[in-house]
């Protein structure tokens, strides 16, 4: 059974340029949050996607949104990058948002 | 908002020697706790989830304890092990706002 799995693992962006990252749950999980995390922070919660509808967002600007498919998988979109916006993404699944399961993370570079 | 700090910041043992990282959060309004390893670079491995209405979870050498009214969790790691050396970070999941609100951190090293 696969577990959270996201793509790209790593990529380098120009500011201004927009980005899409992607996550995959684990199987049976309909949750899916991300995060993200500055080098020496702990995660920061973005938002939750449940039944295809963003469900709770945390303190983020509109230039991040996001999106959940039928089969529950997700995409983070964040448009006119900033060099701040560098950091370690992370998706988790849950089912119904309790214990969560993380996966490796995409590392975005903004230059 | 949920607050959630996490000391020390960083902590350095011999190997064999008994590991205590605190975990403290402000709004006793929680479902559960989780425990999270973090190796450099890389995504988050549940070691622990303490629901709300538990005292404290065990598995193998790691004991995770939780006292909701005062706001505090304790990871207890026996014997440490050079391999047990990453970043160990807590998160509570709170009841108000359905989020995972996470602290800082705490880097182990583990000499050997």
């Amino acid at each position: 059974d696969a577990g959270v799995t996201q793509s790209p693992t790593h990529l380098i962006k120009t500011r201004g340029q927009q980005v899409t990252l992607r996550c995959s749950p684990k199987s049976g999980h309909d949750t899916v949050s991300w995060y993200q995390q500055a080098l020496g922070q702990g995660p920061q919660f973005i938002f939750q996607y449940y039944e295809e509808e963003e469900r709770q967002r945390g303190n983020f600007p509109d230039r991040f949104s996001g999106h959940q498919f039928p089969n529950y998988s997700s995409e983070l979109n964040v448009n006119a990058l900033l060099l701040g916006d560098s950091a370690l993404y992370l998706c988790a699944s849950s089912l119904e948002a309790y214990e969560q399961y993380f996966g490796p993370g995409t590392r975005l570079t903004v230059t | 908002k949920q607050e959630v700090t996490q000391i020390p910041a960083a902590l350095s043992v011999p190997e064999g020697e008994n590991l205590v990282l605190n975990c403290s959060f402000t709004d006793s309004a929680i479902y559960n706790l989780q425990w999270f390893r973090q190796d450099p670079g890389k995504g988050l491995t549940s070691l622990l989830l303490i629901q709300s209405s538990q005292r404290e979870q065990t598995s193998g050498r790691l004991n995770a304890s939780l006292d909701k009214s005062s706001g505090r969790s304790t990871l207890y790691i026996a014997a440490s092990q050079p391999g047990d050396s990453a970043t160990y970070l807590c998160a509570v999941f709170s009841s108000n706002d359905y989020k995972l609100s996470f602290g800082a951190g705490t880097t182990v090293t583990v000499r050997a």
